[in-house]
């Protein structure tokens, strides 16, 4: 069964430093999307994306976040300088269409931890 | 701001048993997922539910969707081990919307 993939499963960082979290979404899914959770939190949405461009972002998804689809299979997420409060677990998700059932797919996560 | 609270936020009980977990907001919304979550992993969809007061089955999970769109619930009969995790319900408040807004979770853990 086709699945969301994410790299790497963990990424430990410095503070300030620049990471960028790799997906691979379902190949026949046209929308993608963020989301992160910080331990012990709800999961919280950040971004989605269709068409190479932005359609919707949280306000927590500020000028360090960046996210860019470079081929026919990746979806990145970019920090430019992560802060403390980044450390979150980040999940990617994908959707193949607008229906009615929206359902969205979500990867395992990577676990970011900056120190 | 939509918020999604689950009840109970934690659940034990013993193998064989049934229980009920609810999701409630004061806001309408399009569609609903339930989620389930292991820890270290990302949610894996149970199932989705768009019309008021529409009842799905999977296996010994029974979901429901309140006639006002408003809330939900999830239904296990006969609880076992495996269904220990954590539970997370997910709406859209409208059609166009993008963003899945999750409620707070349910913490399950079956006792043997």
């Amino acid at each position: 069964e086709p699945e969301v993939t994410q790299t790497p499963s963990h990424q430990v960082t410095q503070m300030g430093q620049e990471v960028i979290l790799r997906c691979v979404p379902i190949s026949n899914h046209l929308y993608f999307y963020w989301y992160r959770q910080i331990l012990g939190q709800k999961v919280e949405f950040l971004v989605s994306f269709y068409n190479n461009e932005i359609s919707e972002k949280s306000e927590i998804f500020d000028d360090q976040f960046s996210v860019e689809r470079p081929d026919g299979s990746n979806f990145t997420l970019k920090i430019r300088s992560t802060k403390l409060e980044d450390s979150a677990m980040y999940f990617c998700a994908s959707r193949m269409d607008r229906t009615i059932y929206n359902e969205q797919f979500f990867g395992p996560g990577t676990r970011l931890t900056v120190l | 701001t939509q918020l999604l609270e689950q009840s109970p936020q934690f659940l034990s009980i013993q193998e064989g048993e049934n229980l009920t977990v609810y999701c409630n907001s004061s806001s309408v919304f399009s569609s609903l997922q339930w989620y389930r979550q292991e820890p270290g992993e990302g949610p894996v969809l149970l199932v989705t539910v768009v019309t008021g007061g529409e009842v799905k089955k999977l296996k010994r999970l029974t979901f429901q969707f309140g006639d006002a769109r408003k809330d939900s619930s999830l239904h296990i009969t006969a609880a076992q081990p495996g269904d220990t995790g954590l539970y997370l319900c997910a709406g859209l408040t409208n059609f166009g919307n993008e963003k899945l807004t999750f409620g707070t979770g349910t913490r399950l853990t079956i006792i043997p």
